[in-house]
C-alpha cells in the first residue's frame, strides 16, 4: 500500500500561536489530497481538499482564513491553524489516493492541543 | 438523513463469536466502498474494499446490496485484537470519500 506521513504527531501550543501540520506521500505524488478534524467519540470530518498548484476546497463551516492549506508540491500538503485556541484541540488526519486507486491512505495523524 | 449512517454501538461480544455490522448510504450513485479499521488515537487502516459480488479476507467477510443501499462486515471468530471501531467509507466517485460515525467493537476474554 502507500505511505502517508505527517508531522508533527503531536503539538501542545499556547492559545493565539499558529500551528503547521505537514502531510507528505512518501512513495506517490498526490495531486490531490485530504485534511479531516476527528473530535473525541466522533467521526471523521472532513475540512478540506488541498489541489497541488491551486487554491483549497473547503467545506460548509470551515473557515479558510483560519485553517490555511498549501499544497506547493505533488507530495506535500500543509495545514496551518492561525491564532489556535482551545475548541481547535482535535486531532487532524490528511489522506491523499495514488493514481488509479480508489481508497485512501491516512497518515498517522496530528493530535493538537491548544491551552 | 445522514450520508453514511452506522450504529455506533459498542457491541461487546465474547471472544470466537461472530459479529456482523451494517451501514446504509443515500447517495445511489455512490461507485466504491470500504470497510476501515480505526484503533483508539491512530488513523483509519483500510480493512477491505467492498464489492457487489462480495469479498472475504480470512475471518473478515464484505457484502454490498446496491439495492437496498447497504454494506456489511461479518467477523468471525472474533479475537482480544478485532477490538477497535470499524468505519464504513463511502466514495460517491468523486475521490472525496463520506465516513461513517463508526461502530465499536469490544470483543471480551
Amino acid at each position: 500500500g502507500a505511505v502517508v506521513s505527517q508531522h508533527p504527531s503531536r503539538v501542545i501550543c499556547k492559545s493565539g500561536t499558529s500551528v503547521k501540520i505537514e502531510c507528505r506521500s512518501l512513495d506517490f505524488q498526490a495531486t490531490t489530497m485530504f485534511w479531516y478534524r476527528q473530535f473525541p467519540k466522533q467521526s471523521l470530518m472532513l475540512m478540506a481538499t488541498s489541489n497541488e498548484g491551486s487554491k483549497a476546497t473547503y467545506e460548509q463551516g470551515v473557515e479558510k482564513d483560519k485553517f490555511l492549506i498549501n499544497h506547493a508540491s505533488l507530495t506535500l500538503s500543509t495545514l496551518t491553524v492561525t491564532s489556535a485556541h482551545p475548541e481547535d484541540s482535535s486531532f487532524y488526519i490528511c489522506s491523499a489516493s495514488p493514481p488509479r486507486y480508489n481508497e485512501q491512505f491516512f497518515g498517522p495523524g496530528t493530535r493538537l492541543t491548544v491551552l | 438523513r445522514k450520508e453514511v449512517e452506522q450504529d455506533p454501538g459498542p457491541f461487546n461480544v465474547p471472544e470466537g463469536a461472530t459479529v456482523a455490522f451494517n451501514c446504509t448510504y443515500s447517495n445511489s450513485a455512490s461507485q466504491s466502498f470500504f470497510w476501515y479499521r480505526q484503533d483508539c488515537r491512530k488513523e483509519p487502516k483500510l480493512l477491505m474494499s467492498v464489492y457487489s459480488s462480495g469479498n472475504e479476507d480470512g475471518r473478515f467477510t464484505a457484502q454490498l446490496n446496491r439495492a437496498s443501499q447497504y454494506i456489511s462486515l461479518l467477523i468471525r471468530d472474533s479475537k482480544l485484537s478485532d477490538s477497535a471501531t470499524y468505519l464504513c467509507v463511502v466514495n460517491p466517485g468523486y475521490q472525496k470519500v463520506t465516513f461513517g460515525i463508526g461502530t465499536k467493537l469490544q470483543v471480551i476474554p
